[in-house]
């Protein structure tokens, strides 16, 4: 069946460092991808998203692209904040069902 | 606009007794999903709904487990009876299409004693 895969956390990382965080996915037609970000209490907020190949998703300064032929769609933002210290889920949506399928999250500290 | 809304936000019982959680999802989302977040399994798909009508409940875990969506406006999940390894945080989310991101609410963190 369709999975997602992240890399294990904790990332620990200080204020203005580059982060990334890996995501792969094994699907069987042509999901839709996204990031969602999880603060202390909260609920999971979309941060982007990436509907087919090659697109690249926004926002906030993270970005993400959907790479087919790795089956990736890696989270990646140039410099972060203290206040970007979160719970990052990659997840996938089934064309045909729109299930969502989670990764296991990626829990991110940023130190000042 | 008003986002996704659940209620309790808190919910503390004990084993055996009847637990129902409340959700009213964005007006004009025509998807309800309801999930379940553990440390253990993650973030779980228990049920979701189109239109109100249950289209996929294979993720209720057992017989216990009920959610019902009598309009568009509300959703309850419902658990009788409650057993300690039910303690988890259950989010409600809801989208406009079946192709749109899903948008959460802050769940509901449940704890069986």
């Amino acid at each position: 069946g369709d999975s997602v895969t992240q890399m294990e956390g904790p990332v620990t990382l200080s204020e203005e460092a580059f982060l990334t965080i890996n995501c792969t996915y094994t699907a069987t037609g042509y999901p839709s991808l996204f990031w969602y970000v999880q603060y202390p209490g909260e609920g999971l907020q979309l941060l982007l998203k990436a509907t087919k190949a090659d697109d690249k998703g926004s926002n906030k300064g993270f970005e993400a692209t959907y790479r087919k032929e790795t089956t990736s769609f890696h989270l990646e933002k140039g410099s972060v904040q203290v206040s970007d210290s979160a719970v990052y889920f990659c997840a996938l949506s089934d064309p045909r069902t729109y299930k969502y399928i989670f990764g296991t999250g990626t829990r991110l500290k940023v130190l000042a | 606009d008003a986002g996704v809304i659940q209620s309790p936000r808190h919910e503390v019982t004990e084993m055996g007794q009847e637990v129902t959680l409340r959700c009213k999802p964005i007006s004009g989302h025509d998807y309800l999903f309801w999930y379940r977040q553990t440390m253990m399994r993650g973030l779980e798909l228990l049920i979701y709904f189109n239109n109100n009508v249950p289209i996929d409940d294979s993720g209720m875990p057992e017989d216990r487990f009920s959610a019902k969506m009598p309009n568009a406006s509300f959703s309850t999940l419902k658990i009788q009876p409650s057993e300690p390894r039910d303690s988890a945080v259950y989010f409600c989310a809801s989208s406009r299409e079946g192709n749109q991101p899903q948008h959460f609410g802050d769940g509901t963190r449940l704890s069986i004693l």
